[in-house]
Protein backbone atom coordinates (compact mmCIF):
# COMPACT_ATOMS: atom_id res chain seq x y z
CA UNK A 1 0.00 0.00 0.00
CA UNK A 2 1.11 3.58 -0.82
CA UNK A 3 2.69 5.45 1.85
CA UNK A 4 3.37 9.28 1.86
CA UNK A 5 5.71 10.72 3.95
CA UNK A 6 6.69 14.23 4.93
CA UNK A 7 9.77 15.82 6.20
CA UNK A 8 9.96 17.62 8.30
CA UNK A 9 6.94 17.86 10.92
CA UNK A 10 7.60 20.94 11.80
CA UNK A 11 9.32 24.49 10.32
CA UNK A 12 9.84 28.28 11.36
CA UNK A 13 11.60 30.36 9.17
CA UNK A 14 11.86 34.24 9.72
CA UNK A 15 9.80 36.08 7.16
CA UNK A 16 11.17 36.52 3.84
CA UNK A 17 13.30 33.10 3.86
CA UNK A 18 12.73 30.56 0.88
CA UNK A 19 11.99 27.48 1.84
CA UNK A 20 11.54 24.06 0.83
CA UNK A 21 8.80 21.49 1.69
CA UNK A 22 9.41 17.83 0.90
CA UNK A 23 7.00 14.61 0.14
CA UNK A 24 8.32 11.25 -0.24
CA UNK A 25 5.82 8.48 -1.72
CA UNK A 26 6.46 4.41 -2.06
CA UNK A 27 5.17 3.58 -4.89
CA UNK A 28 5.85 5.67 -8.16
CA UNK A 29 2.53 4.06 -10.52
CA UNK A 30 0.42 7.48 -9.07
CA UNK A 31 -2.05 9.20 -11.19
CA UNK A 32 -1.23 12.86 -9.65
CA UNK A 33 0.15 14.75 -6.63
CA UNK A 34 -1.10 16.97 -4.88
CA UNK A 35 0.09 19.92 -2.73
CA UNK A 36 -2.79 21.50 0.29
CA UNK A 37 -2.60 23.72 2.43
CA UNK A 38 -4.70 24.12 6.18
CA UNK A 39 -5.38 26.55 8.44
CA UNK A 40 -5.97 25.54 12.23
CA UNK A 41 -9.59 24.13 12.26
CA UNK A 42 -10.19 24.68 8.39
CA UNK A 43 -10.58 22.26 5.72
CA UNK A 44 -7.95 21.99 3.17
CA UNK A 45 -7.14 24.34 0.37
CA UNK A 46 -5.80 22.60 -3.07
CA UNK A 47 -2.58 24.70 -4.03
CA UNK A 48 -1.29 23.01 -6.88
CA UNK A 49 -1.81 19.78 -8.48
CA UNK A 50 0.74 17.92 -10.76
CA UNK A 51 0.15 15.10 -13.08
CA UNK A 52 2.17 12.33 -13.32
CA UNK A 53 3.33 13.03 -16.91
CA UNK A 54 4.58 16.88 -15.94
CA UNK A 55 7.16 17.54 -13.64
CA UNK A 56 6.47 20.87 -12.00
CA UNK A 57 3.64 23.23 -11.49
CA UNK A 58 3.97 27.47 -10.41
CA UNK A 59 1.41 29.47 -8.65
CA UNK A 60 2.62 32.66 -7.65
CA UNK A 61 5.63 32.35 -4.68
CA UNK A 62 4.75 28.41 -4.92
CA UNK A 63 6.85 26.04 -6.72
CA UNK A 64 5.53 22.15 -6.75
CA UNK A 65 7.97 19.63 -8.54
CA UNK A 66 7.35 16.01 -8.86
CA UNK A 67 10.27 13.31 -9.42
CA UNK A 68 8.28 10.01 -9.98
CA UNK A 69 11.37 8.13 -10.43
CA UNK A 70 12.54 8.71 -6.93
CA UNK A 71 9.14 8.76 -5.51
CA UNK A 72 9.72 12.54 -4.04
CA UNK A 73 8.12 16.05 -4.26
CA UNK A 74 8.98 19.40 -3.26
CA UNK A 75 7.29 22.46 -2.52
CA UNK A 76 9.08 25.64 -3.04
CA UNK A 77 8.11 29.20 -1.08
CA UNK A 78 9.94 32.03 -2.42
CA UNK A 79 9.87 35.39 -0.05
CA UNK A 80 7.82 33.91 2.69
CA UNK A 81 5.24 35.76 4.61
CA UNK A 82 3.44 35.24 7.93
CA UNK A 83 0.25 34.77 6.60
CA UNK A 84 2.01 31.56 4.86
CA UNK A 85 2.06 30.19 8.32
CA UNK A 86 -0.41 27.11 8.28
CA UNK A 87 0.08 23.09 7.99
CA UNK A 88 0.93 21.71 4.57
CA UNK A 89 0.03 18.37 3.25
CA UNK A 90 0.83 16.34 -0.02
CA UNK A 91 -1.21 13.72 -1.25
CA UNK A 92 -0.83 11.09 -3.58
CA UNK A 93 -3.38 9.13 -6.31
CA UNK A 94 -2.42 6.15 -6.48
CA UNK A 95 -3.46 4.45 -9.83
CA UNK A 96 -3.69 0.85 -8.01
CA UNK A 97 -6.62 2.06 -6.31
CA UNK A 98 -9.95 4.11 -6.48
CA UNK A 99 -10.85 6.68 -4.30
CA UNK A 100 -9.50 4.70 -1.61
CA UNK A 101 -6.14 4.68 -4.11
CA UNK A 102 -5.48 8.70 -2.64
CA UNK A 103 -3.01 8.60 0.43
CA UNK A 104 -1.94 11.58 1.97
CA UNK A 105 1.18 12.40 4.56
CA UNK A 106 0.98 13.37 8.06
CA UNK A 107 2.07 17.13 7.00
CA UNK A 108 4.48 19.86 7.56
CA UNK A 109 3.36 22.09 9.96
CA UNK A 110 5.15 25.86 9.15
CA UNK A 111 5.42 29.13 11.18
CA UNK A 112 6.53 32.13 9.67
CA UNK A 113 8.02 34.36 12.04
CA UNK A 114 7.27 38.44 11.69
CA UNK B 1 -15.58 26.93 1.35
CA UNK B 2 -15.25 25.67 -2.65
CA UNK B 3 -19.40 25.35 -2.56
CA UNK B 4 -19.43 22.54 0.10
CA UNK B 5 -21.13 23.25 3.01
CA UNK B 6 -20.49 20.93 5.94
CA UNK B 7 -22.97 21.40 9.50
CA UNK B 8 -22.61 21.80 12.63
CA UNK B 9 -19.16 22.89 13.06
CA UNK B 10 -18.96 22.11 16.45
CA UNK B 11 -20.80 18.79 17.99
CA UNK B 12 -20.79 17.40 21.33
CA UNK B 13 -22.48 14.32 21.69
CA UNK B 14 -22.38 11.40 24.92
CA UNK B 15 -21.42 8.08 24.66
CA UNK B 16 -24.25 5.91 23.10
CA UNK B 17 -25.85 8.76 20.63
CA UNK B 18 -25.48 8.81 16.99
CA UNK B 19 -25.12 11.69 15.47
CA UNK B 20 -25.27 12.78 12.28
CA UNK B 21 -22.89 15.27 9.86
CA UNK B 22 -24.32 17.15 6.91
CA UNK B 23 -22.43 17.59 3.79
CA UNK B 24 -24.15 19.32 0.87
CA UNK B 25 -22.54 20.55 -2.63
CA UNK B 26 -23.19 22.77 -5.39
CA UNK B 27 -20.49 21.93 -7.19
CA UNK B 28 -22.88 19.62 -9.37
CA UNK B 29 -19.90 17.06 -8.72
CA UNK B 30 -20.52 13.50 -8.99
CA UNK B 31 -18.02 11.97 -6.31
CA UNK B 32 -17.89 12.89 -2.64
CA UNK B 33 -15.89 11.55 0.67
CA UNK B 34 -15.78 11.81 4.08
CA UNK B 35 -12.27 11.86 5.77
CA UNK B 36 -11.19 11.45 9.35
CA UNK B 37 -8.53 13.73 11.15
CA UNK B 38 -6.63 13.09 14.09
CA UNK B 39 -3.75 15.34 15.54
CA UNK B 40 -0.64 14.64 13.98
CA UNK B 41 -2.54 12.34 11.34
CA UNK B 42 -2.83 12.05 7.79
CA UNK B 43 -6.46 12.04 6.43
CA UNK B 44 -8.08 8.66 7.02
CA UNK B 45 -11.34 8.04 4.28
CA UNK B 46 -14.42 6.75 5.83
CA UNK B 47 -16.73 6.25 2.91
CA UNK B 48 -17.06 7.68 -0.59
CA UNK B 49 -19.60 8.01 -3.38
CA UNK B 50 -19.38 8.54 -6.96
CA UNK B 51 -23.00 8.36 -7.72
CA UNK B 52 -26.10 8.27 -6.31
CA UNK B 53 -27.28 5.60 -4.31
CA UNK B 54 -23.91 3.75 -4.54
CA UNK B 55 -21.53 4.09 -2.00
CA UNK B 56 -18.33 2.44 -0.70
CA UNK B 57 -16.52 1.90 2.68
CA UNK B 58 -13.00 3.11 2.58
CA UNK B 59 -10.29 2.21 5.62
CA UNK B 60 -11.63 3.28 8.24
CA UNK B 61 -15.68 2.75 7.80
CA UNK B 62 -16.56 0.46 10.99
CA UNK B 63 -18.79 2.52 13.68
CA UNK B 64 -20.05 4.68 10.58
CA UNK B 65 -22.80 4.68 8.18
CA UNK B 66 -23.57 7.20 5.20
CA UNK B 67 -26.26 7.48 2.39
CA UNK B 68 -26.22 9.05 -1.06
CA UNK B 69 -29.94 10.01 -1.61
CA UNK B 70 -29.20 13.21 -4.09
CA UNK B 71 -26.46 14.32 -6.10
CA UNK B 72 -26.03 17.67 -3.72
CA UNK B 73 -25.91 15.39 -0.32
CA UNK B 74 -23.79 13.02 1.35
CA UNK B 75 -24.51 12.74 5.57
CA UNK B 76 -22.46 10.91 7.86
CA UNK B 77 -23.78 9.30 10.94
CA UNK B 78 -20.90 8.34 13.29
CA UNK B 79 -22.82 5.76 15.36
CA UNK B 80 -22.48 4.29 19.10
CA UNK B 81 -20.37 1.83 17.68
CA UNK B 82 -17.52 3.84 17.38
CA UNK B 83 -15.58 3.91 19.93
CA UNK B 84 -13.28 6.94 19.35
CA UNK B 85 -15.32 9.05 17.71
CA UNK B 86 -13.54 12.34 18.67
CA UNK B 87 -12.38 13.85 15.91
CA UNK B 88 -12.10 15.99 12.97
CA UNK B 89 -14.64 15.01 9.96
CA UNK B 90 -13.38 16.72 6.71
CA UNK B 91 -15.79 16.27 3.52
CA UNK B 92 -14.90 16.43 0.32
CA UNK B 93 -15.71 16.47 -3.40
CA UNK B 94 -14.29 15.42 -6.72
CA UNK B 95 -15.95 16.52 -10.26
CA UNK B 96 -15.15 12.74 -11.38
CA UNK B 97 -13.62 9.47 -9.84
CA UNK B 98 -10.28 9.55 -8.65
CA UNK B 99 -8.80 7.59 -11.44
CA UNK B 100 -9.07 10.70 -13.66
CA UNK B 101 -5.87 12.25 -13.48
CA UNK B 102 -7.17 15.67 -13.42
CA UNK B 103 -9.38 15.68 -10.76
CA UNK B 104 -8.50 17.75 -7.70
CA UNK B 105 -10.21 17.54 -4.37
CA UNK B 106 -12.54 20.25 -2.75
CA UNK B 107 -12.83 20.17 0.80
CA UNK B 108 -15.66 21.73 3.32
CA UNK B 109 -14.25 23.38 6.49
CA UNK B 110 -15.28 20.76 8.18
CA UNK B 111 -17.05 19.39 11.26
CA UNK B 112 -15.19 18.97 14.84
CA UNK B 113 -17.16 15.75 16.93
CA UNK B 114 -16.23 15.64 20.43
CA UNK B 115 -17.86 12.83 22.43
CA UNK B 116 -18.41 13.94 26.48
Amino acid sequence: KQEVTQIPAALSVPEGENLVLNCSFTDSAIYNLQWFRQDPGKGLTSLLLIQSSQREQTSGRLNASLDKSSGRSTLYIAASQPGDSATYLCAVTYSGGGADGLTFGKGTHLIIQP
Amino acid sequence: DGGITQSPKYLFRKEGQNVTLSCEQNLNHDAMYWYRQDPGQGLRLIYYSQIVNDFQKGDIAEGYSVSREKKESFPLTVTSAQKNPTAFYLCATTRGPYASGANVLTFGAGSRLTVL
